[in-house]
């Protein structure tokens, strides 16, 4: 059974572009988060879709958005880039509720410049 | 809002010697709570969890963690480490309902001297 799998590998952006991050989770899932692990800040969420309606997001900006697809495939898009979001986000999926248990992708290492 | 301590950032070890991360959470009410992994150019990896009901439970690769309610604790331990638990260590606890995702801890880096 495949795991969750992440777009791009590694992206490279100058300050006030767009960055758009994608995410397949695992076959059967229909719940897909995303975390922000910044250097000295630890993994920290982001957001929670599920069903295909954005569920919560934590404590970061709106320039933080995404969306979930019917296939339950999820992207995640961080407008007017700064230099402070240079971060390996991952996205984790689990099945439909909320506190079961999530799995991981790789994550995307997005570097702002 | 609940918080999670890890109160090892860096821990050291021979081989065949035992191991214990601490780990305290703070949240008044029900968690489920989660030991992750990250060896070395790898994704973050489940290790064990806790739900309900035995709180000691035991994980993959030897791994075992001790919930004790009344302390906040979700201690993990191995008798015996080897070269190869080289990793990052998170514990993670999410509240019933789960809208805020999973709240980590700082991570604990543990390396493992052969």
């Amino acid at each position: 059974e495949a795991g969750v799998t992440q777009s791009p590998t590694h992206l490279i952006k100058t300050r006030g572009q767009q960055a758009t991050l994608r995410c397949s989770p695992i076959s059967g899932h229909t719940s897909v988060y995303w975390y922000q692990q910044a250097l000295g800040l630890g993994l920290q969420f982001l957001l929670w879709y599920d069903e295909g309606e954005e569920r919560n997001r934590g404590n970061f900006p709106p320039r933080f958005s995404g969306r979930q697809f019917p296939n339950y495939s999820s992207e995640l898009n961080v407008n007017a880039l700064e230099l402070e979001d240079s971060a390996l986000y991952l996205c984790a999926s689990s099945r439909h509720r909320a506190t079961d248990t999530q799995y991981f992708g790789p994550g995307t290492r997005l570097t702002v410049l | 809002a609940q918080s999670v301590s890890q109160h090892n950032h860096h821990v050291i070890l021979s081989e065949a010697a035992s191991l214990e991360l601490g780990c305290n959470y703070s949240y008044g009410g029900t968690v489920n709570l989660f030991w992750y992994v990250q060896y070395p150019g790898q994704h973050l990896q489940l290790l064990l969890k806790y739900f309900s009901g035995d709180p000691l439970v035991k994980g993959i690769k030897g791994f075992e963690a001790e919930f004790i309610k009344s302390k906040f604790s979700f201690n993990l331990r191995k008798p015996s480490v080897q070269w190869s638990d080289t990793a990052e260590y998170f514990c993670a606890v999410n509240a019933p309902g789960g809208a805020d995702g999973l709240t980590f801890g700082k991570g604990t880096h543990l390396i493992i001297q052969p």
